[in-house]
């Protein structure tokens, strides 16, 4: 069965630094997801992308964020300098069509900023 | 008010037990309805959905949809310590557009044998 996969499974990285979390979505999907959970609390949206460009994004989807598509499977998400605030784990998700609301989630990668 | 709300539990049942799993919304705008499985530190499994009131059925899930009462439920049959996870609910809009989820804060859900 078809899944989406995410890598690193966890990073940690220093205040400050660039960090580029990878999800490679479901093949015939062509909605793209990304959500985060803060250890604890509940699975929050960020930002939906589709046909090459952001559709919705919120509040914590600020300039420091930035997701891409860069070749036909994968789907970035870039968080340029990092704060402690942003340790969570980061979930990607697609969806294959407007006709279907389910959204498929992957395994997340689990973010560590000292 | 919050726009899901879910007992975040835990709830703690015997094995073989019926398990009642609940969620109510405010935004009546929801049309599309979701229930996850999240094992601790791993991402949601999509375990129903569905977008009518009323009953949908697979295997031991049954979900249940009340549009005028604002209200979904998530019935697990035969309870197995396997089941032992959080309950997310999710909702969405059904209209066009890019249909982000909205999630209740989880049901800790803990079968004992």
């Amino acid at each position: 069965e078809p899944e989406v996969t995410q890598t690193p499974s966890h990073q940690v990285t220093q205040m400050g630094q660039e960090v580029i979390l990878r999800c490679v979505p479901i093949s015939n999907h062509l909605y793209f997801y990304w959500y985060r959970q803060i250890l604890g609390q509940k699975v929050e949206f960020l930002v939906s992308f589709y046909n090459n460009e952001i559709s919705e994004k919120s509040e914590i989807f600020d300039d420091q964020f930035s997701v891409e598509r860069p070749d036909g499977s994968n789907f970035t998400l870039k968080i340029r300098s990092t704060k402690l605030e942003d340790s969570a784990m980061y979930f990607c998700a697609s969806r294959r069509g407007t006709a279907r609301g389910e959204q498929y989630f992957g395994p997340g990668t689990r973010l560590t900023v000292t | 008010q919050k726009e899901v709300e879910q007992d975040p539990g835990p709830l703690s049942v015997p094995e073989g037990a019926i398990v009642s799993l609940n969620c109510t919304y405010s935004n009546s705008a929801f049309q599309y309805f979701m229930w996850y499985r999240q094992y601790s530190r791993k991402g949601p499994e999509l375990l129903m959905y569905t977008y009518s009131s009323g009953n949908k059925e697979d295997g031991r899930f049954t979900a249940q949809v009340d549009k005028s009462s604002k209200y979904i439920s998530l019935f697990i049959r035969d309870s197995q310590p396997s089941d032992s996870a959080t309950y997310l609910c999710a909702m969405t809009f059904m209209n066009t557009g890019f249909q982000k989820l909205v999630f209740g804060t989880g049901t800790r859900l803990l079968v004992s044998p």
